[in-house]
């Protein structure tokens, strides 16, 4: 069966300090892969998705970067956060058909 | 552009109360309309979909119909559990946007016994 990873579940960290949220799927090949976020009041927005290693397609500007070392690994980074980085940072692949099957979440808070 | 406008939360209800969560979209042509899910501390599942227009999507107790006229997506339960209390997004993924979904904000739900 599929499983979707994400860690960490929740993360504080000062404002000016790096990021780096790992996802990794197992139980499936070559996934489209997807890092979404929620902030305060807000509905997910798509930040990255990622049809293949290497290949990042960025949804909005903004501080934060993807990478996708491995077929089934997708990193969300930022070298500095910022306040307003702050939220609920999910991280989905799409699963048959084509539904979104979701990690259970990094709330990260930037102080 | 495509959007989604679900109401605002959170919804109080008894346990075995009616449930109505409303959802109304904003798309060309005819999208596909989804119903996700998050519990407490867990990742979003879907809870269900509809592809076309007057489909009912239904899973757990809960059904939503797909309504062209109205734009609208509204999920309903005809007896809510304390079990149930969880944030329920509406999405929507446009005729052309193959593999991007947009959410809605989100109306959280508690039932209390």
């Amino acid at each position: 069966s599929q499983t979707i990873h994400q860690w960490p579940a929740t993360l504080v960290q000062p404002v000016g300090s790096p990021l780096s949220l790992e996802c990794t799927v197992e139980g499936t090949s070559n996934p489209n892969l997807y890092w979404y976020r929620q902030a305060a009041g807000r509905g997910l927005q798509l930040l990255f998705y990622s049809v293949g290693i290497g290949q990042i397609s960025s949804e909005v500007p903004q501080n934060l970067s993807a990478s996708r070392p491995q077929d089934r690994q997708f990193i969300l980074s930022s070298k500095k956060l910022l306040l307003s980085d702050s939220g609920f940072y999910l991280c989905a692949w799409s699963g048959e058909p084509r539904d979104r099957i979701f990690g259970s979440g990094t709330q990260l808070s930037v102080l | 552009g495509n959007s989604v406008t679900q109401m605002e939360g959170p919804v109080t209800l008894s346990e075995e109360a009616f449930l109505t969560i409303n959802c109304t979209y904003t798309a060309t042509g005819y999208p596909s309309l989804f119903w996700y899910v998050q519990y407490p501390g867990e990742g979003l599942q879907l809870l269900l979909k509809a592809t076309k227009a007057d489909d009912k999507g239904s899973n757990k107790g809960f059904e939503a119909t797909y309504r062209k006229e109205t734009t609208s997506f509204h999920l309903e339960k005809g007896s809510v559990q304390v079990s149930d209390s969880a944030v329920y997004f509406c999405a929507l993924r446009g005729l052309r946007d193959t593999d991007k979904l947009i959410f809605g904000t989100g109306t959280r739900l508690q039932v209390f016994p």
